[in-house]
């Protein structure tokens, strides 16, 4: 069945520290990955899209197909960076969304 | 506000009775979905609309609920004979079209707890 697993509930770094956020999917098609963002008291957000290639917010993300992940990365994490971060996974032929369970990142001055 | 709006924002019920809640989405936008959110759990997928045509429906969804979109504009999503596992948050979603490339804008969701 298709899964998207994050494997770390909270992540805690200062200003200014690298952050990586971790995201594996199972799926055995073509897979369209994104990156939702959830700030305090704020509705859910698409953050990026694997598909798009884009920075947005310094954030990156990849899509390595052989190890089955779509990591989000940020060189150096502000504290405007916390918020929930959720992985999701689309299929080929329906927009739905699968989630990952979150991830709560904060980021200390 | 022209972002995707939900009503009411938080509804208490007991067990046993019925809720319906209210999605509008952004202004022509032909594709709705409706997610449930339970507490520590990322939102999952209960259904979604091509304008009023329900198109894909999750197998978790049991009989009680059922959504509508009668004139492929708002929905509504009712839960009967509800139970104290239904307590989550609903959140709503649409989307332009068809494809990756034509975001999902989420509403505030709606919060059902069922006592």
């Amino acid at each position: 069945a298709q899964r998207v697993t994050q494997p770390e509930k909270l992540l805690s770094v200062f200003k200014g520290a690298p952050v990586e956020l971790k995201c594996n999917y199972s799926y055995s098609g073509s897979p369209e990955l994104f990156w939702y963002v959830q700030y305090s008291r704020q509705r859910l957000q698409l953050l990026l899209r694997h598909i798009s290639r884009e920075s947005i917010k310094g954030f990156t993300a990849d899509l390595n197909k052989g190890e089955t992940s779509f990591h989000l990365k940020k060189p150096f994490a502000q504290e405007e960076d916390s918020a929930m971060y959720y992985c999701a996974l689309s299929m080929v032929n329906t927009d739905k969304l699968i989630f990952g369970t979150g991830t709560r990142l904060q980021v200390f001055p | 506000d022209t972002g995707v709006s939900q009503n009411p924002r938080h509804k208490i019920t007991k067990r046993g009775q019925n809720v319906t809640f209210r999605c509008d989405p952004i202004s022509e936008h032909n594709r709705l979905y409706w997610y449930r959110q339970t507490l520590g759990q990322g939102p999952e997928f209960l259904t979604y609309f091509q304008n009023e045509a329900q198109l894909e429906k999750s197998r978790l969804l049991s009989d009680r609920f059922s959504a509508e979109r009668p004139k492929g504009s708002f929905s509504t999503l009712e839960i009967q004979r509800t139970e104290q596992g239904d307590s989550a948050m609903y959140l709503c979603a649409s989307s332009r079209g068809q494809g990756v490339l034509y975001e999902q804008y989420f509403g505030p969701g709606t919060r059902l707890t069922v006592t």
